[in-house]
């Protein structure tokens, strides 16, 4: 497709379940980025990842969370056993090489209950 | 370390109405400036963009002026329609040498009355 892509759009998981959200980032784009958007945080920045670079892990709020990007492209953040706090919309972005804009995908609504 | 700071809403106004939303930044570097925009049930949207000071970013008859004295970029538009009505977004970017993360302000609700 033309834009970033997020599966799924809608998750409702138990608390202490473990959940994977995907990204397929826009072909051709080396950068991809992870954002949290919660009613009470706004929107956070979660990881980073350029290439075949380290991942800029800075925002990653606990150990919990991680993320990868295999092959350059798809990207999974993975969420270990979920708190209700984890509760928000999880955007993927992407950009160029390049290029600094960054264009987001229509995010993965995640509820923890 | 960067902070974004854009007055909160929401925001309420008539149709064909003046909009301005105020939006300060503290950065340690010369950053870019943006505005993204989030339409109900959609995703973020770059909506205009500045890269240096003076720059003026525009775009659907928006328009957001760097002005590096005051470290503000306050995003106008002269006559606001009802499908104007999103949550505005306003954010800076340190550039390639910081991966280019975006820094997000809270954001601020617009709602176009008829």
């Amino acid at each position: 497709g033309a834009g970033v892509s997020q599966s799924p759009s809608n998750k409702v998981t138990e608390k202490g379940k473990d959940v994977e959200l995907r990204c397929d980032p826009i072909s051709g784009h080396t950068a991809l980025y992870w954002y949290r958007q919660s009613l009470g945080q706004g929107l956070e920045f979660l990881i980073y990842f350029q290439g075949n670079s380290a991942p800029d892990k800075s925002g990653l709020p606990s150990d919990r969370f991680s993320a990868e990007r295999t092959g350059g492209s798809v990207s999974t953040l993975t969420i270990q056993r979920t708190q209700q706090e984890d509760s928000a919309v999880y955007l993927c972005a992407s950009s160029p090489n390049l290029g600094n804009t960054i264009y987001f995908g229509e995010g993965s609504w995640l509820t923890v209950v | 370390g960067d902070s974004v700071t854009q007055m909160e809403g929401p925001v309420t106004l008539s149709e064909e109405a003046f909009l301005t939303i105020n939006c300060t930044y503290t950065a340690t570097g010369y950053p870019s400036l943006f505005w993204y925009v989030q339409y109900p049930g959609e995703g973020l949207q770059l909506l205009l963009k500045a890269t240096k000071a003076d720059d003026k970013g525009s775009n659907k008859g928006f328009e957001a002026t760097y002005r590096k004295e005051t470290t503000s970029f306050h995003l106008e538009k002269g006559s606001v329609q009802v499908s104007d009505s999103a949550v505005y977004f306003c954010a800076l970017s340190d550039g390639p040498a910081a991966g280019n993360k975006l820094t997000f302000g809270g954001g601020t609700r617009v709602l176009v009355k008829p």
